[in-house]
């Protein structure tokens, strides 16, 4: 079954500088490649996704890039704020379930 | 999008007993999942609720400990059974539409289990 690592565990930034996270998957056959942001006590929220035909994909200060050859994908945030401070959550999947990486808590210092 | 409420949110409850949680989504979607999240880690999938027949189960995740059902496009529950300490834990449900991939959680279910 597929199989997602994630690195790093923690991740310690200054405001306004760049996050970015990197994830590995085990399954050539998952196609969608999703980003989850988790706050405290909340439930996960997605906040970008990539599918296997596409590179690269952004949306304002978040961008993710896919290697599929390579197996690995990865998220990018730019400017970061004290608000981006939370758990991010790689996942993959190829038939509908996702299957998650370890989780990565972002420290967005003032 | 679709919403999804669980119920309940959080509970408290005895060794050996068995707890049902509800999940309900406002709109009908292909797939539901049941997840669990212990604290500080990630997501695990337990399994995927198919809609009128058994559930489709992770490996380390049995039927006997975790009866799932799903009688419509909108509904299903996990129970777990004869609980014990370690499966103190947030359940989360998901769903979603399965071609477009995108997964919405429920706000999950926190157990602590005594």
């Amino acid at each position: 079954g597929e199989n997602v690592e994630q690195h790093p565990s923690t991740l310690s930034v200054q405001e306004g500088d760049s996050a970015v996270i990197k994830c590995t998957y085990s399954d050539s056959a998952s196609n969608y490649f999703p980003w989850y942001k988790q706050e405290l006590g909340k439930r996960p929220q997605l906040i970008i996704d990539i599918r296997s035909n596409v590179g690269e994909k952004k949306d304002q200060r978040i961008a993710v890039t896919l290697n599929k050859t390579a197996k690995h994908f990865s998220l990018h945030i730019t400017e970061t704020q004290p608000e981006d401070s939370a758990v991010y959550f790689c996942a993959a999947s190829g038939g509908g379930k996702l299957i998650f990486g370890q989780g990565t808590e972002l420290s967005v210092k003032p | 999008s679709a919403v999804i409420s669980q119920k309940p949110s959080r509970d408290i409850c005895q060794r050996g007993t068995s707890l049902t949680i509800q999940c309900q989504v406002d709109s009908q979607v292909t797939m539901m999942f049941w997840y669990r999240q212990q604290p500080g880690q990630s997501l695990t999938l337990i399994a995927t609720a198919n809609q009128g027949s058994e559930a489709t189960y992770e490996s380390g995740f049995v039927i006997d400990k975790f009866p799932i059902s799903r009688p419509n496009l909108t509904f299903s529950t996990l129970t777990v059974s004869n609980m014990s300490p370690e499966d103190s834990s947030i359940y989360l449900c998901s769903g979603g539409q399965g071609l477009t991939g995108e997964l919405f959680f429920g706000e999950g279910s926190r157990l602590t289990v005594l």
